[in-house]
């Protein structure tokens, strides 16, 4: 099936630092890809997604662009904060489609 | 309710026994997922439902996990003859549709500790 690589933490950070965690993958096609998020205490959730190739998803400042030429999805954030620290999933769908392939994660420690 | 309900939140079992998890999903959703998350790793792939039928179970690691959800709603994971190996969090999650057009919705797992 699609595979993911993604960076590995944990990543420890100052406030209003710049971000970036690494995420590269192998695929058929052409498919949609996600970043995931899991704060502490909660379950998964959905940070941000890109439906085809050089799009850019985005959300709470966060920024990933589909690269196609390189395979890669990798997440950025140019000021983060102490609540962002959570553990970042990369994933892009299985070769079925039906299902969504999630890198090992990276654990993100933001300090004040 | 509101999200991807999952129960129970915590099972304590013992090596040899049977253990079953249940999954709520969002009203509506037809498609369901159960993923199985391993300490510091990411959740990896058991078993995907549309509907009542298993689409896609080429996740299930052996013939001791099987997951049903007869009226294409609530789904039940089944393990039998538990083993060490079996300990982790076991997510469930919905979504309206194929994962790769849309967002799937995560329960809070339900953590299984086999002694």
């Amino acid at each position: 099936g699609n595979s993911v690589t993604q960076m590995e933490g944990p990543v420890t950070l100052s406030e209003e630092a710049f971000l970036t965690i690494n995420c590269t993958y192998t695929a058929t096609g052409y498919p949609s890809l996600f970043w995931y998020v899991q704060y502490p205490g909660e379950g998964l959730q959905l940070l941000l997604k890109a439906t085809k190739a050089d799009d850019k998803g985005s959300n709470k400042g966060f920024e990933a662009t589909y690269r196609k030429e390189t395979t890669s999805f990798h997440l950025e954030k140019g000021s983060v904060q102490v609540s962002d620290s959570a553990v970042y999933f990369c994933a892009p769908p299985s070769n079925s489609g039906y299902a969504l392939n999630f890198g090992k994660g990276t654990s993100l420690l933001v300090t004040p | 309710g509101a999200g991807v309900s999952q129960t129970p939140s915590n099972k304590v079992t013992e090596k040899g026994k049977y253990v079953e998890l249940r999954c709520d999903p969002i009203s509506g959703h037809t498609a369901l997922y159960w993923y199985r998350q391993s300490l510091g790793q990411g959740p990896e792939f058991l078993i995907y439902f549309q509907g009542t039928g298993a689409a896609d179970d080429s996740g299930l690691p052996n013939d001791r996990f099987f997951a049903v959800r007869p009226e294409g709603s609530v789904s039940t994971l089944k393990i039998q003859r538990t083993e060490r190996g079996d300990s982790a969090v076991y997510l469930c999650a919905s979504s309206l549709g194929r994962s790769n057009t849309g967002e799937l919705f995560f329960g809070e797992g339900s953590r299984l500790t086999v002694l």
